[in-house]
């Protein structure tokens, strides 16, 4: 089974700076899509970012991007400029055939 | 508003009894899923359906049922053989059952047995 290890339980950073945090997986698989998934303390779920594996080039949102190193089995996500509203948890998730799988999940906090 | 609501925000319930937590969605989904959130673990998922009067069992089915008989709804039952059922609880849909699509989350249940 595909799993997905976030390795940072916890971060933190101040505002206006960038943040990065890390994400692996391990799969046999060649075709799949990876998510950056935003938990608030409302505990909404909301979408950030995805990626789909047979595209190389990073995906991009805003002031969030991946880095997206397919041989290495990595997907970190990259926040610039972070603001007080990106406090959350990030959790980010890995589907093959609708098999959706989750990483712990890393605490950010973003400091005044 | 499009979006998908989950009932009760909160939930208490005594050990041994069966509780059945609601989730309704208004997008037009074909699928719907159930995950399992506690405290330092990811979300893990119980039921998903990809269809009506159709479902699967997810990684952590036992002690849980589901039905999906209409289109817009995906209740889940927590029944007494869940041996340890306080958990915050996440129903979510997609519009389709490919990989791509993103999964939009309803706002949670959490339930805590005494």
């Amino acid at each position: 089974a595909q799993t997905v290890t976030q390795s940072q339980p916890e971060m933190s950073v101040q505002e206006a700076e960038t943040v990065t945090l890390s994400c692996t997986y391990d799969t046999s698989e060649n075709n799949y899509y990876l998510f950056w998934y935003k938990q608030p303390p409302s505990r909404q779920m909301i979408l950030v970012i995805r990626q789909e594996a047979y595209k190389q080039q990073n995906a991009t949102e805003n002031r969030f991007s991946v880095n997206f190193q397919k041989a290495a089995k990595s997907f970190s996500l990259k926040i610039s400029d972070s603001q007080l509203g990106d406090t959350a948890m990030y959790f980010c998730a890995f589907n093959d055939n609708n098999d959706m799988r989750f990483g712990a999940g890393t605490r950010l906090t973003v400091k005044p | 508003d499009g979006g998908i609501t989950q009932s009760p925000k909160y939930l208490f319930r005594k050990e041994g009894q069966n509780v059945t937590l609601s989730c309704e969605q208004n997008l037009n989904h074909d699928a719907m899923y159930w995950y399992r959130q506690d405290p330092g673990q990811g979300l893990r998922l119980i039921y998903y359906s990809q269809i009506v009067n159709d479902f699967q069992k997810g990684d952590i089915a036992e002690g849980y049922s589901v039905s999906r008989e209409k289109k817009e709804s995906f209740p889940l039952t927590v029944t007494s053989a869940q041996k340890n059922p306080t958990a915050f609880y996440l129903c979510a849909s997609a519009s389709g059952t490919s990989s791509y699509n993103e999964q939009f989350f309803g706002p949670g249940t959490r339930l805590t047995v005494l």
